[in-house]
């Protein structure tokens, strides 16, 4: 499979812990980002990457939140110190330098219980 | 006011019907937009781009008013298949990136 692929699909954490999620995009795409879709709304923008370097990041990633793209290749989501508010699905898509599309991974759902 | 805002639903239709979606967006600056299906549970995926001259892909139409700010598609002869929900989106950011989704429409086809 040459989709996004995203890990864990599901984690089930106690408010105040850590979590880290991974994602690693389609392999010659060199643009990457994150969203968080919670219950009835629609995906929102976290922050986005090209090759390692963050180029922008939403006003909703508060200071507990932290992106990265080491290599310019797969890219991980921490959470610090985890709240109830987090219980979302965060999504992971990529996109080729040229063009438009941006293909999602299937998600990691998060309960924060 | 949000920058995207679409008619939750549902639409409740039955097989053969036509069904059509609207959704406005606040940014007049706005350049590029889209419509993407999610099933339940599943990620979105892109249906079509949408063009200021309007665009047809099968029984799917997509039509841009930019004076009026808002975005429709249109689906002719249902089938089971389309029940899901309509994201509209659009792109904006700094670097023209970001996908700014609308809350979703949600189709229900029944036989």
């Amino acid at each position: 499979d040459t989709g996004v692929s995203q890990d864990p699909r599901h984690k089930i954490t106690k408010r105040g812990q850590n979590v880290t999620f991974r994602c690693d995009p389609i392999s010659e795409h060199n643009r990457l980002y994150w969203y968080r879709q919670t219950l009835g709304q629609g995906p929102e923008f976290l922050t986005y990457f090209q090759n390692e370097a963050q180029l922008e990041k939403s006003r909703l990633l508060s200071d507990r939140f932290s992106a990265e793209r080491p290599k310019g290749s797969f890219s991980t989501l921490e959470i610090q110190r985890t709240e109830q508010g987090d219980s979302a699905m965060y999504l992971c898509a990529s996109s080729p330098q040229v063009g438009y599309e941006q293909y999602f991974g299937p998600g990691t759902r998060l309960t924060v219980t | 006011r949000k920058e995207v805002e679409q008619d939750p639903g549902p639409f409740n239709v039955p097989e053969g019907a036509t069904v059509a979606f609207n959704c406005t967006y606040s940014n007049s600056a706005s350049q590029s937009f889209f419509w993407y299906r999610q099933d339940c549970r599943k990620e979105p995926k892109l249906l079509m781009s949408v063009y200021s001259s309007g665009n047809e892909d099968g029984r799917f139409t997509a039509q841009l008013n930019r004076a009026s700010q808002y975005i429709s598609l249109l689906i002719r002869d249902s089938k089971l298949s389309d029940s899901a929900t309509y994201l509209c989106v659009v792109k904006a950011g700094e670097y023209g990136n970001k996908l700014v989704f609308g809350a979703g429409t949600i189709l229900r086809v029944k036989s």
